[in-house]
């Protein structure tokens, strides 16, 4: 059984830095590529990071390219997002997510908060 | 990358039939066939529902079905039912970024 558990929210200060983590297994992670996904309260989903199986290849939304990295340890079966110089518009639930071939998301975890205030 | 185009709320009756629509552009919708729709109720997770445009995971009734036709994207609830109640959310790749639709309420009557 696939299963994704994120942890790291929390609430940081404007500027501020927050490392989020997402535990996988049931998969052979190294097969799938992965996704960082996040929901403003009371939003829609806005796609913001994605990495390749090996992760050799990464991807980030023009909203956050320069501030957050997306990185995995196969060693550990964890996805991490480094997310640096937070603000206030960064604040949401993000949730990790399994590609399942085609750009899609066919596993997800139940996501962290975020929360960026001062 | 803009948001892809859905309507804010769509309603229908148990056991009608909805339709929700999903407007990109040649650069995500129209330009590859990889479009996929998402169930979310409230405080949940994300559900995939349809994949690559029409194709339906194990386990999702037969009920959900999906079509693509140049640059819009449209997903199809047969049957309502009560627990079909929820926000959509199609998403579609364009080149090496996803992009998501702003979602759409469904709410059976």
């Amino acid at each position: 059984e696939v299963q994704l558990l994120e942890s790291g929210g929390g609430l940081v200060q404007p500027g501020g830095s927050l490392r989020l983590s997402c535990a996988a297994s049931g998969f052979t992670f190294s097969n799938y590529g992965m996704s960082w996904v996040r929901q403003a309260p009371g939003k829609g989903l806005e796609w913001v990071s994605a990495i390749s199986g090996s992760g050799g290849s990464t991807y980030h939304a023009a909203s956050v390219r320069g501030r957050f990295t997306i990185s995995k340890d196969i060693s550990k079966n964890t996805l991490y997002l480094q997310m640096n110089s937070l603000r206030a518009e960064d604040t949401a639930i993000y949730y990790c997510a399994k590609e399942g071939g085609t750009a899609n998301f066919d596993y997800w975890g139940q996501g962290t908060l975020v929360t960026v205030s001062s | 990358q803009s948001a892809l185009t859905q309507p804010r709320s769509v309603s229908g009756s148990p056991g009608q039939s909805v339709t929700i629509s999903c407007t990109g552009t040649s650069s995500d919708v129209g330009g590859y066939d990889y479009v996929s729709w998402y169930q979310q109720h409230p405080g949940k997770a994300p559900k995939l529902m349809i994949y690559d445009v029409s194709q339906r995971p194990s386990g999702v009734p037969d009920r959900f079905s999906g079509s693509k036709s140049g640059n819009t994207a449209s997903l199809t609830i047969s049957g309502l039912q009560a627990g079909d109640e929820a926000d959509y959310y199609c998403c579609s790749y364009a080149g090496n970024p996803r992009v998501f639709g702003g979602g759409t309420k469904l709410t059976v009557l």
